[in-house]
C-alpha cells in the first residue's frame, strides 16, 4: 500500500531564503504526484502536477522534481516571502483517476 | 478553471442528527472524492465515485454514506452525527484521461456537539 511521508513537519526560515520541501513515497509505480498549498482553515490549492514520465515542473518561484526510482519528490521555493507561509502537501496517485494518497504536510513559516 | 463548490464553510450539528454535505463541480468530471482532515492524521479518504450512481468505499467509510444522482454533485451523508465526526471535510474532483490533477473545494468545517 502506498505511503507518503513529508519531512520535516514544520520549517521556519527568514524571508529571502531558498528552501526545499521533501516528499517520499513507498511505491515507485505512481501515475503522478501533485503538490498543494493549504492556508489555515482553508481548502487545498494545487501548485504543481508532475506526471510519472516527467522529471520536474516549474511555476514562478516554485519548482517540483520527481525521482521515481528513489521514491522522492522535492518542492523548491526560491526567494521565500512571508506570503508563502502555509502548509504544503504532496499527494501521489497510483493509477489514472484513483484517489490521491497524501502526506501529512510541512508547515512553513517565513518571517520578515 | 475548474470550480468545486462545497455548500457550507462552517456547520454546527447536534449528536444524532442526519447531516448532508454537498459538493458540486462545474467541469463534467467523472471522478469525485470526499476526504476528512484531522490534526496529526492528515487527509483520509472516506468515499469516492467514478460515475453517476457509482460509489466506492475509501479508508474510513464507517458512519458515512454518499449519493451521486447527477454527475456534477456528490453528497456526503452522516447518518447519525457523532462528536468524533467533528472535522474538516474536503471534496475533490478530477478526470481520468485528462491528467490535470485534482481540484479541491474550500472545505466544510463541521462541529458536532
Amino acid at each position: 500500500k502506498q505511503e507518503v511521508t513529508q519531512i520535516p513537519a514544520a520549517l521556519s526560515v527568514p524571508e529571502g531564503e531558498n528552501l526545499v520541501l521533501n516528499c517520499s513515497f513507498t511505491d515507485s509505480a505512481i501515475y503522478n504526484l501533485q503538490w498543494f498549498r493549504q492556508d489555515p482553515g482553508k481548502g487545498l490549492t494545487s501548485l504543481l502536477l508532475i506526471q510519472s514520465s516527467q522529471r520536474e515542473q516549474t511555476s514562478g518561484r516554485l519548482n517540483a522534481s520527481l525521482d521515481k526510482s528513489s521514491g522522492r519528490s522535492t518542492l523548491y521555493i526560491a526567494a521565500s516571502q512571508p506570503g508563502d507561509s502555509a502548509t504544503y502537501l504532496c499527494a501521489a496517485a497510483n493509477q489514472a483517476g484513483t484517489a490521491l494518497i497524501f502526506g501529512k504536510g510541512t508547515t512553513l513559516s517565513v518571517s520578515s | 478553471d475548474v470550480k468545486v463548490t462545497q455548500s457550507s464553510r462552517y456547520l454546527v450539528k447536534r449528536t444524532g442528527e442526519k447531516v448532508f454535505l454537498e459538493c458540486v463541480q462545474d467541469m463534467d468530471h467523472e471522478n469525485m472524492f470526499w476526504y476528512r482532515q484531522d490534526p496529526g492524521l492528515g487527509l483520509r479518504l472516506i468515499y469516492f465515485s467514478y460515475d453517476v450512481k457509482m460509489k466506492e468505499k475509501g479508508d474510513i467509510p464507517e458512519g458515512y454514506s454518499v449519493s451521486r444522482e447527477k454527475k456534477e454533485r456528490f453528497s456526503l451523508i452522516l447518518e447519525s452525527a457523532s462528536t468524533n465526526q467533528t472535522s474538516m471535510y474536503l471534496c475533490a474532483s478530477g478526470q481520468d484521461h485528462i491528467n490535470y490533477g485534482y481540484t479541491f473545494g474550500s472545505g466544510t468545517r463541521l462541529t458536532v456537539v
